[in-house]
């Protein structure tokens, strides 16, 4: 158990549609890191936040966004969905520079 | 460019059949070297942080160890409960203190 609670754990959305991943960190982590995981391959970094600012992005189109909140709790939005934004979305939280704990993950699936 | 390698992509063993996975990686400078264990639809779970060549760590049946190159985790008399998924991730000194992931090694034990 990491304490780090993503929500939802599944989700299903049409294609060109919006979507609103969360996640809660755990208690005194101040980064929040996401990832795209692809079936079958390793976590492919989106980007981090570092007390409610973007500290680090991945290769993502701008359609995929973020938040951080004063809570260091976050979301990812992903605007104008593509079928291949089907895959598990997982939110890492960590002090800056330690190890990363992970969610469970929100497994998304557009149609 | 920053790369991972892991290999093999797939290992069957036979419970208490020890062997060894390996990491491979390429990066303009090593921040650190991380192992996590991914159980289907889940999250990766933190094992191991390596930071400097010649470092080791175990936890129960497996070693972790680290050169300039590669990483190996070891694991010793292997049990059904072992099989997972096994990441291996980096972080560098030029990112955003983000992981870079190979894609795993998906291990099966066999009682």
């Amino acid at each position: 158990e990491t304490g780090v609670t993503q929500s939802p754990t599944h989700l299903i959305k049409t294609r060109g549609q919006q979507v609103t991943l969360r996640c809660s960190s755990q208690s005194g982590h101040n980064t929040v890191s996401w990832y795209q995981q692809a079936l079958g391959q390793g976590p492919q970094f989106i980007f981090q936040y570092y007390r409610e600012e973007e500290n680090g992005r991945g290769n993502f189109p701008p359609r995929f966004s973020g938040l951080q909140f004063p809570n260091y709790s976050s979301e990812l939005n992903v605007n104008a969905l593509e079928l291949d934004d089907s895959a598990l979305y997982l939110c890492a939280s960590s002090l800056a520079g330690g190890k990363a704990f992970f969610g469970q993950g929100t497994r998304l699936t557009v149609v | 460019e920053d790369q991972v390698t892991q290999s093999p992509e797939a290992l069957r063993l036979q419970e208490g059949e020890s062997s060894s996975l390996n990491c491979s990686y390429t990066v303009s400078g090593l921040r650190g070297l991380f192992w996590y264990r991914q159980d289907p639809g889940k999250g990766p779970e933190f094992l191991f942080t390596l930071y400097s060549a010649g470092e080791e760590k175990e936890k129960e049946r497996l070693k972790a160890t680290l050169t300039k190159k590669e990483s190996f985790l070891h694991i010793t008399a292997p049990k059904p409960e072992d099989s997972a998924t096994y990441l291996c991730a980096v972080s560098t000194t030029t990112g955003a203190n983000n992981l870079f992931f190979g894609t795993g090694t998906r291990l099966t034990v066999i009682p």
